[in-house]
Protein backbone atom coordinates (compact mmCIF):
# COMPACT_ATOMS: atom_id res chain seq x y z
CA UNK A 1 0.00 0.00 0.00
CA UNK A 2 0.86 3.49 -0.50
CA UNK A 3 2.14 5.86 1.98
CA UNK A 4 3.26 9.55 2.08
CA UNK A 5 5.24 10.67 5.02
CA UNK A 6 5.47 14.47 5.89
CA UNK A 7 7.92 14.20 8.70
CA UNK A 8 7.95 18.14 10.00
CA UNK A 9 4.26 18.83 11.19
CA UNK A 10 4.97 23.08 11.33
CA UNK A 11 8.10 25.16 9.94
CA UNK A 12 8.93 28.61 10.31
CA UNK A 13 11.20 30.19 8.46
CA UNK A 14 12.16 33.80 8.23
CA UNK A 15 11.40 35.76 4.92
CA UNK A 16 14.49 35.32 2.31
CA UNK A 17 15.42 32.74 3.81
CA UNK A 18 15.38 29.05 1.86
CA UNK A 19 13.26 25.94 2.44
CA UNK A 20 13.10 23.20 2.19
CA UNK A 21 9.88 20.90 3.26
CA UNK A 22 10.74 16.79 3.06
CA UNK A 23 8.32 14.34 1.79
CA UNK A 24 8.92 10.16 1.72
CA UNK A 25 7.05 7.93 0.31
CA UNK A 26 6.44 4.58 0.31
CA UNK A 27 5.70 2.55 -3.10
CA UNK A 28 6.70 -0.38 -4.79
CA UNK A 29 7.44 1.32 -7.87
CA UNK A 30 7.66 5.13 -8.81
CA UNK A 31 5.08 6.58 -8.42
CA UNK A 32 3.21 9.89 -10.13
CA UNK A 33 4.20 12.57 -7.05
CA UNK A 34 2.95 15.57 -6.54
CA UNK A 35 3.01 19.28 -4.20
CA UNK A 36 -0.26 20.79 -3.40
CA UNK A 37 -0.09 24.09 -0.91
CA UNK A 38 -3.46 25.27 0.89
CA UNK A 39 -3.75 28.93 1.73
CA UNK A 40 -5.95 29.50 4.60
CA UNK A 41 -9.58 29.36 3.63
CA UNK A 42 -9.24 27.89 0.60
CA UNK A 43 -8.88 24.88 -1.20
CA UNK A 44 -5.52 22.94 -2.18
CA UNK A 45 -3.69 24.31 -5.08
CA UNK A 46 -1.16 22.55 -7.26
CA UNK A 47 2.22 23.70 -6.73
CA UNK A 48 3.92 20.70 -9.18
CA UNK A 49 4.33 17.21 -10.11
CA UNK A 50 6.84 14.19 -11.67
CA UNK A 51 5.64 12.12 -13.65
CA UNK A 52 8.64 10.95 -15.63
CA UNK A 53 12.34 12.20 -16.87
CA UNK A 54 14.26 15.09 -15.22
CA UNK A 55 14.28 14.54 -11.68
CA UNK A 56 13.89 18.01 -11.00
CA UNK A 57 10.81 19.52 -11.24
CA UNK A 58 9.48 23.64 -11.58
CA UNK A 59 6.45 24.95 -10.33
CA UNK A 60 4.68 27.98 -9.81
CA UNK A 61 5.69 30.28 -7.46
CA UNK A 62 9.27 29.94 -7.98
CA UNK A 63 8.94 26.07 -6.25
CA UNK A 64 10.86 23.53 -6.90
CA UNK A 65 11.10 19.52 -5.85
CA UNK A 66 13.78 17.38 -6.32
CA UNK A 67 12.66 12.92 -7.06
CA UNK A 68 15.40 10.77 -5.06
CA UNK A 69 14.62 7.35 -6.10
CA UNK A 70 17.39 6.06 -3.86
CA UNK A 71 15.22 7.73 -0.58
CA UNK A 72 11.83 7.55 -1.72
CA UNK A 73 11.52 11.16 -1.35
CA UNK A 74 9.86 14.55 -3.19
CA UNK A 75 11.30 17.04 -1.34
CA UNK A 76 10.02 20.88 -1.72
CA UNK A 77 12.52 23.60 -1.71
CA UNK A 78 12.45 27.78 -2.58
CA UNK A 79 15.49 29.61 -2.65
CA UNK A 80 13.69 32.73 -0.76
CA UNK A 81 10.45 32.28 0.71
CA UNK A 82 8.01 35.08 0.92
CA UNK A 83 5.79 35.97 3.51
CA UNK A 84 2.68 35.26 0.97
CA UNK A 85 4.64 31.37 1.11
CA UNK A 86 2.79 31.00 4.49
CA UNK A 87 0.62 28.06 4.00
CA UNK A 88 -0.17 24.25 4.70
CA UNK A 89 1.82 21.78 1.91
CA UNK A 90 0.88 18.61 1.25
CA UNK A 91 2.79 15.92 -0.37
CA UNK A 92 0.57 13.25 -2.32
CA UNK A 93 1.40 10.54 -4.70
CA UNK A 94 -0.74 8.39 -7.13
CA UNK A 95 0.02 4.39 -8.42
CA UNK A 96 1.72 4.77 -11.69
CA UNK A 97 -0.90 2.62 -14.11
CA UNK A 98 -3.50 2.45 -11.69
CA UNK A 99 -6.89 2.02 -12.36
CA UNK A 100 -8.15 3.40 -9.50
CA UNK A 101 -6.81 6.25 -10.42
CA UNK A 102 -6.56 8.21 -6.44
CA UNK A 103 -3.98 9.95 -4.49
CA UNK A 104 -2.81 9.28 -1.00
CA UNK A 105 -1.48 12.45 1.02
CA UNK A 106 0.54 13.18 3.81
CA UNK A 107 -0.03 15.09 6.94
CA UNK A 108 0.63 18.41 5.48
CA UNK A 109 3.51 20.79 7.08
CA UNK A 110 2.33 23.98 8.21
CA UNK A 111 4.75 26.86 6.70
CA UNK A 112 5.24 30.14 8.87
CA UNK A 113 6.81 32.82 7.89
CA UNK A 114 8.03 35.71 9.62
CA UNK A 115 8.85 38.88 8.24
CA UNK B 1 -16.78 31.26 -11.86
CA UNK B 2 -14.64 28.52 -10.44
CA UNK B 3 -13.96 25.28 -11.87
CA UNK B 4 -15.25 22.92 -9.25
CA UNK B 5 -17.91 24.67 -6.71
CA UNK B 6 -18.86 23.47 -3.57
CA UNK B 7 -22.46 24.57 -1.66
CA UNK B 8 -22.90 25.16 1.20
CA UNK B 9 -19.44 26.73 2.06
CA UNK B 10 -19.75 26.81 5.73
CA UNK B 11 -22.55 25.13 7.73
CA UNK B 12 -23.70 24.54 11.28
CA UNK B 13 -25.76 21.50 12.23
CA UNK B 14 -27.05 19.04 15.20
CA UNK B 15 -26.29 16.13 15.50
CA UNK B 16 -28.69 13.56 14.15
CA UNK B 17 -29.48 15.53 11.22
CA UNK B 18 -29.25 14.67 7.77
CA UNK B 19 -26.86 17.21 5.57
CA UNK B 20 -25.57 17.28 2.12
CA UNK B 21 -22.86 18.20 0.66
CA UNK B 22 -22.66 19.51 -3.38
CA UNK B 23 -20.00 19.70 -5.82
CA UNK B 24 -20.21 20.79 -9.39
CA UNK B 25 -18.00 21.07 -12.04
CA UNK B 26 -17.00 22.78 -15.24
CA UNK B 27 -13.58 20.96 -16.17
CA UNK B 28 -15.92 17.88 -18.38
CA UNK B 29 -13.59 15.52 -16.09
CA UNK B 30 -15.73 12.10 -15.86
CA UNK B 31 -13.15 11.20 -12.45
CA UNK B 32 -14.98 13.11 -9.25
CA UNK B 33 -13.81 12.21 -5.64
CA UNK B 34 -14.80 13.49 -2.23
CA UNK B 35 -12.04 13.55 0.67
CA UNK B 36 -12.39 15.07 4.31
CA UNK B 37 -9.00 16.88 6.18
CA UNK B 38 -8.92 17.03 9.81
CA UNK B 39 -5.96 18.55 11.12
CA UNK B 40 -2.63 16.69 11.47
CA UNK B 41 -4.16 14.23 9.63
CA UNK B 42 -4.45 15.66 5.54
CA UNK B 43 -6.86 14.09 3.59
CA UNK B 44 -8.52 10.97 3.27
CA UNK B 45 -10.73 9.73 0.33
CA UNK B 46 -14.63 9.16 1.28
CA UNK B 47 -15.98 8.54 -2.20
CA UNK B 48 -15.21 8.26 -5.68
CA UNK B 49 -16.57 8.17 -9.30
CA UNK B 50 -15.17 7.53 -12.22
CA UNK B 51 -18.27 8.05 -14.26
CA UNK B 52 -22.47 8.33 -13.61
CA UNK B 53 -22.52 4.59 -12.87
CA UNK B 54 -19.53 4.34 -10.94
CA UNK B 55 -19.41 5.07 -7.46
CA UNK B 56 -16.38 3.47 -5.35
CA UNK B 57 -15.93 3.58 -1.40
CA UNK B 58 -12.32 4.84 -0.17
CA UNK B 59 -11.03 4.27 2.87
CA UNK B 60 -13.46 6.31 5.40
CA UNK B 61 -16.64 5.82 3.53
CA UNK B 62 -18.67 4.63 6.92
CA UNK B 63 -21.68 7.14 7.56
CA UNK B 64 -21.27 9.19 4.13
CA UNK B 65 -23.49 8.18 1.12
CA UNK B 66 -22.80 9.91 -2.27
CA UNK B 67 -24.97 10.12 -5.46
CA UNK B 68 -24.01 10.98 -8.75
CA UNK B 69 -26.32 12.77 -10.15
CA UNK B 70 -24.53 13.66 -13.70
CA UNK B 71 -20.90 13.99 -14.90
CA UNK B 72 -20.78 17.54 -13.69
CA UNK B 73 -22.34 16.68 -9.96
CA UNK B 74 -21.44 14.75 -7.41
CA UNK B 75 -22.85 15.10 -3.74
CA UNK B 76 -22.00 13.83 -0.32
CA UNK B 77 -24.57 13.23 2.21
CA UNK B 78 -24.49 12.29 5.97
CA UNK B 79 -27.66 10.89 6.73
CA UNK B 80 -27.31 10.99 10.27
CA UNK B 81 -24.74 13.43 11.21
CA UNK B 82 -22.42 13.16 14.22
CA UNK B 83 -19.65 15.49 16.32
CA UNK B 84 -16.72 13.85 14.64
CA UNK B 85 -17.88 14.07 11.41
CA UNK B 86 -16.95 17.79 11.63
CA UNK B 87 -14.43 18.52 9.43
CA UNK B 88 -13.48 20.40 6.26
CA UNK B 89 -14.52 18.39 3.14
CA UNK B 90 -13.27 18.70 -0.32
CA UNK B 91 -14.85 17.58 -3.84
CA UNK B 92 -12.04 17.20 -6.49
CA UNK B 93 -12.17 16.07 -10.30
CA UNK B 94 -9.20 14.69 -12.54
CA UNK B 95 -8.84 13.93 -15.95
CA UNK B 96 -9.21 10.12 -17.27
CA UNK B 97 -5.79 9.61 -17.65
CA UNK B 98 -3.61 7.46 -14.58
CA UNK B 99 -1.68 10.42 -13.75
CA UNK B 100 -4.61 11.78 -11.62
CA UNK B 101 -3.96 15.85 -11.39
CA UNK B 102 -6.38 16.78 -9.03
CA UNK B 103 -8.79 19.82 -9.24
CA UNK B 104 -10.08 20.89 -6.16
CA UNK B 105 -12.95 23.00 -4.95
CA UNK B 106 -12.68 25.66 -1.73
CA UNK B 107 -14.17 23.54 0.44
CA UNK B 108 -17.28 23.03 2.77
CA UNK B 109 -16.81 23.81 6.41
CA UNK B 110 -19.18 21.27 8.57
CA UNK B 111 -19.52 21.42 12.06
CA UNK B 112 -22.15 19.18 13.53
CA UNK B 113 -22.71 19.89 17.26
Amino acid sequence: AQSVTQPDIHITVSEGASLELRCNYSYGATPYLFWYVQSPGQGLQLLLKYFSGDTLVQGIKGFEAEFKRSQSSFNLRKPSVHWSDAAEYFCAVGARGSTLGRLYFGRGTQLTVWP
Amino acid sequence: DADVTQTPRNRITKTGKRIMLECSQTKGHDRMYWYRQDPGLGLRLIYYSFDVKDINKGEISDGYSVSRQAQAKFSLSLESAIPNQTALYFCATSENSGANVLTFGAGSRLTVL
